[in-house]
């Protein structure tokens, strides 16, 4: 019979464009969050990272937004290049025990249209 | 830092063979992390260590899998007798853990090693 696999969101958008992947997370007691990036035939690299006392936290190009009331994260990338192609990970850290065993999202797929 | 190393890079293995799989961690770091991901299950967690020792093996498969870590810059995933099913991405990651850290819980990952049983 056919296989199933995982079907990964895909966002695809315009080089220049401005980029925005969601996340919902599962744990309201996950205490850090992290976006990782990973490109064909890489591993995930991490891209920024927020803690659960902050709502938003700006890097190069790259803004991550934290709404822990309906336990959602976004990833904002400004006006897009064709190396941001990649699948985009959100991954939680649970607080106290077990904190260093990240849960990662499933990954959105980002396609940039030249 | 040259990063978390892994090899091989590649392996092609047939079915009952055994497959032997290694990651050298970033030094400094605590932990150390062996991940999964194929298309069907994406990415998942298979064990981890802090300071050497095996802290969560739940996600080890079945008995054919195993992991050791003997000092703090060597570790290795064995798979014995090898399957098909086996075939995937494996990463190894390593993080700080150090609460005076401010990225302790970041997870660096090396560049993975494709396995392929035939």
């Amino acid at each position: 019979g056919e296989s199933v696999g995982l079907h990964l969101p895909t966002l695809s958008v315009q080089e220049g464009d401005n980029s925005i992947i969601n996340c919902a997370y599962s744990n309201s007691a996950s205490d850090y969050f992290i976006w990782y990036k990973q490109e064909s035939g890489k591993g995930p690299q991490f891209i920024i990272d927020i803690r659960s006392n902050m709502d938003k936290r700006q890097g190069q190009r790259v803004t991550v937004l934290l709404n822990k009331t309906v336990k959602h994260l976004s990833l904002q990338i400004a006006a897009t290049q064709p190396g941001d192609s990649a699948v985009y990970f959100c991954a939680e850290a649970p607080r106290g025990q077990g904190a260093q065993k990240l849960v990662f999202g499933q990954g959105t797929r980002l396609t940039i249209n030249p | 830092d040259a990063g978390v190393i892994q090899s091989p890079r590649h392996e092609v293995t047939e079915m009952g063979q055994e497959v032997t799989l290694r990651c050298k961690p970033i030094s400094g770091h605590d932990y150390l992390f062996w991940y999964r991901q194929t298309m069907m299950r994406g990415l998942e967690l298979l064990i981890y260590f802090n300071n050497n020792v095996p802290i969560d093996d739940s996600g080890m498969p079945e008995d054919r899998f195993s992991a050791k870590m003997p000092n703090a810059s060597f570790s290795t995933l064995k798979i014995q007798p090898s399957e098909p099913r086996d075939s995937a991405v494996y990463f190894c990651a390593s993080s700080f853990g150090k609460t005076s850290e401010s990225r302790q819980f970041t997870q660096y990952f090396g560049p993975g090693t494709r396995l392929t049983v035939l």
